[in-house]
């Protein structure tokens, strides 16, 4: 019930082209869905979230889109760059106190090749 | 502003010594985590604390340990270590106890030869 499986494991994409990666869960109780971008050797850094009462959230080129039925969400890289290149993962949390932690999917490796 | 600092970058010890590792959290924020990344893997979460207090703790054995600062700042310390702990070991903070808008330090390579 605490896992959050991401799909796929690695993604070749054409410069210009629309990178998708997708994540799913079980525990209900979840409430914040962030996606972190790393590169090699680097901490992950915060790209973009959303919350279930929204069914989509855009900044940028990045598009989160979530099914809360489904219990699904996924990130949509629009116009996709060489400089997009790096591992993406997703995440889940459910409200604070002691249980206010992130719980990370295994991460996408993309490769944009130009 | 200066984001989430951690050091050392990288650390190299042998099975049965003890590390400890630093990190400064961003200005104003109170909450500090700790994850481990082995490599191939998302970051683990390890343990959480909030003005000084720990506020969650993750599957990891005793020989991990942490502690906040009055400044918000924090160690974790891991005894007797194994060839498995071998990772990166990251820092976030935020604002809040709550794990939203976390942001997390460039983290520390630890090696266990």
């Amino acid at each position: 019930q605490q896992q959050v499986k991401q799909s796929p494991q690695s993604l070749i994409v054409q410069k210009g082209g629309i990178s998708i990666i997708n994540c799913a869960y079980e525990n209900t109780a979840f409430d914040y869905f962030p996606w972190y971008q790393q590169f090699p050797g680097k901490g992950p850094a915060l790209l973009i979230a959303i919350r279930p009462d929204v069914s989509e959230k855009k900044e940028g080129r990045f598009t989160i889109s979530f099914n809360k039925s489904a219990k699904q969400f996924s990130l949509h890289i629009m116009d996709s760059q060489p400089g997009d290149s790096a591992t993406y993962f997703c995440a889940a949390s459910r409200p604070g106190g002691s249980q206010g932690n992130l719980i990370f999917g295994k991460g996408t490796k993309l490769s944009v090749k130009p | 502003d200066a984001g989430v600092t951690q050091s050392p970058t990288h650390l190299i010890k042998t099975r049965g010594q003890h590390v400890t590792l630093r990190c400064s959290p961003i200005s104003g924020h109170k909450s500090v985590s700790w994850y481990q990344q082995v490599l191939g893997q998302g970051p683990q979460f390890i343990f959480q604390y909030y003005e000084k207090e720990e506020r969650g703790r993750g599957n990891f054995p005793d020989r991990f340990s942490a502690r906040q600062f009055p400044n918000y700042s924090s160690e974790l310390n891991v005894n007797a270590l194994l060839l498995g702990d071998s990772a990166l070991y990251l820092c976030a903070s935020s604002q809040l106890a709550v794990a939203d808008t976390q942001y997390f330090g460039p983290g520390t390579r630890l090696t266990v030869l």
